[in-house]
């Protein structure tokens, strides 16, 4: 089956800063890489996703790169602030299958 | 819409009692999906749905485990007998199609502490 590793699994970056999370996976069918936000206390929310035939997606201050060769995704946000504080997952489906990575714990500092 | 609905938020409960947990999709979503959450694993799979019928229960962790869903607008999870092991957060899902390639939407999640 499909293997998600997600890097790092905690990550400080003060207020306005960029932060980078990382994801590789195994599977040479996945074709659709969705990233989730989990704030305290709450269920995950997807806040951006790309598919396969896409190299690069931008909404606002977050973008998500896909290397199908090199099987990696990354999660970019810039000019962080407080309230992008949470856990981030990022996940990956052939269609047939889906898996979540470990999460990221994203600490912005004020 | 008011989103996807689980119950209860929390619950505390003693070894060897039966647990039930209950989720309301969003209207006219027709896949459903059960995750459970800890420190250790993560965000696990346990059972999905799609038209109410169950696809792929492969991540339900054991006998124990059981899920149903009876009609389009609920899904109960249920473990008989509940172990200290099974303390986690419980999350229900719902999404168009099949799910596998398009947005997810969680509740908020049932704390289980079985003590």
């Amino acid at each position: 089956g499909e293997n998600v590793e997600q890097h790092p699994s905690t990550l400080s970056v003060q207020e306005g800063d960029s932060a980078v999370i990382k994801c590789t996976y195994s599977d040479s069918a996945s074709n659709y890489f969705p990233w989730y936000k989990q704030e305290l206390g709450k269920g995950p929310q997807l806040i951006i996703d790309i598919r396969s035939n896409v190299g690069e997606k931008k909404d606002q201050r977050i973008a998500v790169t896909l290397n199908k060769t090199a099987k990696h995704f990354s999660l970019h946000i810039t000019e962080t602030q407080p309230e992008d504080s949470a856990v981030y997952f990022c996940a990956a489906s052939t269609g047939n299958q889906f898996y979540f990575g470990t999460g990221t714990s994203l600490t912005v500092i004020p | 819409d008011a989103g996807v609905i689980q119950s209860p938020r929390h619950e505390v409960t003693e070894m060897g009692q039966e647990v039930t947990l209950r989720c309301k999709p969003i209207s006219g979503h027709n896949s459903l999906f059960w995750y459970r959450q800890t420190m250790m694993r993560g965000l696990e799979l346990l059972i999905y749905f799609n038209n109410n019928v169950p696809i792929d229960d492969s991540g339900m962790p054991e006998d124990r485990f059981s899920a149903k869903m009876p009609n389009a607008s609920f899904s109960t999870l249920k473990i008989q007998p509940s172990e200290p092991r099974d303390s986690a957060v419980y999350f229900c899902a719902s999404s168009l199609g099949t799910g596998l390639t398009g947005e997810l939407f969680f509740g908020e999640g049932s704390r289980l502490t079985v003590l």
